[in-house]
């Protein structure tokens, strides 16, 4: 079975710096990463995601991950961070072609300060 | 488009008292359905899911159930509900590719 592992639960950062949310995972298979985002009082939508290919993967509001087979890591960073980035992120694994679908970690604060 | 549709957003129950959330999708067809529980400072559970009507997995031994009535419907219940059940629930859908998971906006309950 997969396992997914979120390191921080509480990140505050300052505006305009730069952050790194780390995730790490478990698996004996190959699997798909993914970030969801959780803004305040709204369900979870899709940052990013890695299924093959280029291990580097970029949103489109300046967030990136890069996945690390070795470390088996998948850390979301942004360089520069808004006030409207606070929210919940969310590390997720996911076997390839079950339907059984996605091992969530518990959950990274990003809280963006002024 | 496809949309998912997830009622009610709130619920406040006292415990024993029993239970029924619903969830809908429209624009698709035969989806994956799925309930996830977030309970307060914790990541998201998977607690069911469903790849036909009448076809439901379940994750975890609990408190719920569920139920597949129709193609696009999903509905989450409990007979009588515990305070433990406190938490935010999130309805999903994915397509048969199983890459990408739709999310409704969630259902707050609180059991006292």
């Amino acid at each position: 079975a997969q396992s997914v592992t979120q390191l921080d639960s509480q990140v505050p950062v300052f505006e305009e710096a730069p952050v790194e949310l780390r995730c790490n995972y478990s698996s004996s298979v190959s699997v798909y990463l993914f970030w969801y985002v959780q803004y305040p009082n709204q369900g979870l939508q899709l940052l990013l995601k890695y299924l093959s290919g280029s291990t580097l993967v970029e949103s489109i509001n300046g967030f990136e991950a890069e996945f690390n087979k070795s470390q088996t890591s998948f850390h979301l960073r942004k360089p520069s961070v808004h006030i409207s980035d606070t929210a919940e992120y969310f590390c997720a694994v996911k076997v390839s072609g079950s339907a059984r679908q996605l091992t969530f970690g518990s959950g990274t604060q990003l809280t963006v300060l002024p | 488009s496809q949309t998912i549709h997830q009622w009610p957003a709130t619920l406040v129950q006292p415990v024993g008292s029993p239970l029924s959330l619903e969830c809908t999708v429209e624009g698709t067809s035969n989806p994956n359905l799925y309930w996830y529980r977030q309970a307060a400072g914790r990541g998201l559970q998977l607690l069911f899911y469903s790849v036909g009507i009448g076809q439901i997995s379940s994750e975890v031994p609990q408190n719920l159930s569920a139920s597949r009535p129709q193609d696009r419907q999903f509905i989450l219940s409990s007979k009588k509900l515990l305070l433990s059940d406190s938490g935010f629930y999130l309805c999903a859908w994915s397509g048969t590719a199983h890459e990408k998971l739709f999310f409704g906006s969630g259902t707050q309950l609180s059991v006292l």
